[in-house]
């Protein structure tokens, strides 16, 4: 089946520092990228959605200044969360979906972000 | 608004059936997919309905009634390794899943 792959899949930093999550499709070529939040016993809560070449749409609520997205080529979208503070602490989970598999989402094995 | 309810935790046993239920409220609807996610990991994709009626596939089965905004997820023969959250989204209007809160579902021997 598709994979996707998160990069790193557990990052530990200081508050006021900037984090890059790296989603990679590697099998397919990905039409659109999805990023999540998931909080602990919570379900999934979208932050963005992130097609190739163009910007992308946040959720209401979401700071796109705070959590930028840039998705650069049909294969790599990343996350960067600047300036990250405690509360930013989360389990962050992107997911593909596929132009030859219609509207199924994969999603990428996630990144725990721990923000001291 | 958008609403998907699922029940918050359930248990079983080794080698029964369980069925999960869910029930939503959507602006917009594109089908249903149900996810199995395990603690500390990303989820697993198990199926998609979109027409009414029973997907089934091994050991689990999904149906959905779009009139009623209802559908569930069957699991039989469970095993230990069955124990996990299980995700109902709803794809609906702009393009987006929209999750439940989730499912545990612990399963005895």
């Amino acid at each position: 089946g598709a994979v996707v792959s998160q990069h790193p899949s557990r990052v530990i930093c200081k508050s006021g520092t900037s984090v890059k999550i790296e989603c990679r499709s590697l099998d397919f070529q990905a039409t659109t990228m999805f990023w999540y939040r998931q909080f602990p016993k919570k379900s999934l809560m979208l932050m963005a959605t992130s097609n190739e070449g163009s910007k992308a749409t946040y959720e209401q609520g979401v700071e796109k200044d705070k959590f930028l997205i840039n998705h650069a080529s049909l294969t790599l979208s990343t996350l960067t969360v600047t300036s990250a503070h405690p509360e930013d602490s989360s389990f962050y989970i992107c997911s593909a979906r596929f132009r030859t598999r219609g509207e199924t989402q994969y999603f990428g094995p996630g990144t725990r972000l721990l923000v001291l | 608004g958008q609403n998907i309810d699922q029940p918050t935790e359930m248990t079983a046993t080794e080698g029964a059936i369980v069925q999960i239920n869910c029930t939503y409220q959507t602006s917009g609807f594109n089908g249903l997919f149900w996810y199995q996610q395990h603690a500390g990991e990303a989820p697993t994709f198990l199926s998609y309905n979109v027409l009414d009626g029973l997907e089934e596939k091994g050991r689990f089965s999904s149906f959905l009634s779009r009139s009623k905004g209802y559908s569930y997820l069957l699991l039989k023969e469970l095993q230990m390794k069955d124990s996990a959250s299980y995700l109902c989204a709803v794809y609906g209007g702009y393009n987006k899943l929209i999750f439940g809160a989730g499912t545990r579902l612990a399963v005895h021997p």
